[in-house]
């Protein structure tokens, strides 16, 4: 079984589109986040949820609407896609608990090409 | 941004140690160092962590200096597999707070 999977794994579409991309996490944790990975291959934080309240927004554009209907999900909703959002993303999950490691799993991205 | 860096780039020779040094000199006392690796277009893949004291797993050791200001993750047998850009990452180590990534080194392992 996948600990951490995305969905779509690749997606090509037009600018100006609305795109989703969701994930789903079966490890139990209660953290979940978004990452971007840009062509020069820069991981950035875009938005941790814990226990399905937003916790961090870097700075990201409102176009980006973070939704997460439960802990074993965050999805990612694109409005009005730009030349600039190509780029891998990737969810990844933790266990925020006293007893944690702090390890954070990651998903195999999604890759988001915009023409 | 981060708060640790690396060397840009390494090579090792295929079953050799590969030794990847970091520097983390502004770490806080309640900070944990972790590194992770990510091979081409894989999520990145969490290797090993520490606090104070020398780690090891089954991927690789990790050794702390006495003053916590840099740290070097060892890989002692590299395989070919093992080729991939090396992350070093200083966080607390529980809670929410998510990774920092700095740019990595590339460590490349050949035959």
């Amino acid at each position: 079984d996948t600990a951490v999977s995305q969905t779509p794994k690749y997606l090509v579409t037009q600018m100006g589109n609305d795109k989703s991309i969701k994930c789903e996490q079966n490890l139990g944790h209660d953290t979940m986040y978004w990452y971007k990975q840009d062509s020069k291959k820069f991981l950035k934080i875009m938005f941790s949820y814990n226990n399905k309240e937003l916790i961090i927004n870097e700075t990201v554009p409102n176009r980006f609407s973070p939704k997460s209907p439960d802990k074993a999900h965050l999805n990612l909703h694109i409005n009005s896609l730009e030349l600039g959002d190509s780029a891998v993303y990737f969810c990844a999950s933790s266990f925020a608990g006293g007893a944690s490691t702090g390890e954070l799993f990651f998903g195999e991205g999604s890759r988001l090409t915009v023409l | 941004d981060a708060k640790t860096t690396q060397p840009t780039s390494m090579d090792c020779a295929e079953g050799r140690a590969a030794n990847l040094p970091c520097n983390h000199s502004t770490i806080s006392g309640n900070e944990y160092v972790y590194w992770y690796r990510q091979i081409h277009s894989q999520g990145p893949q969490y290797i090993i962590h520490g606090l104070k004291n020398n780690e090891t797993n089954e991927m690789a050791s990790l050794i702390i200096t006495e003053d916590r200001k840099s740290s070097t993750l060892i890989l002692p047998h590299a395989t070919l597999r093992d080729t991939a850009v090396y992350y070093c990452i200083v966080r607390v180590g529980s809670g929410n707070t998510p990774l920092v990534f700095g740019k990595g080194t590339r460590l490349s392992v050949i035959a």
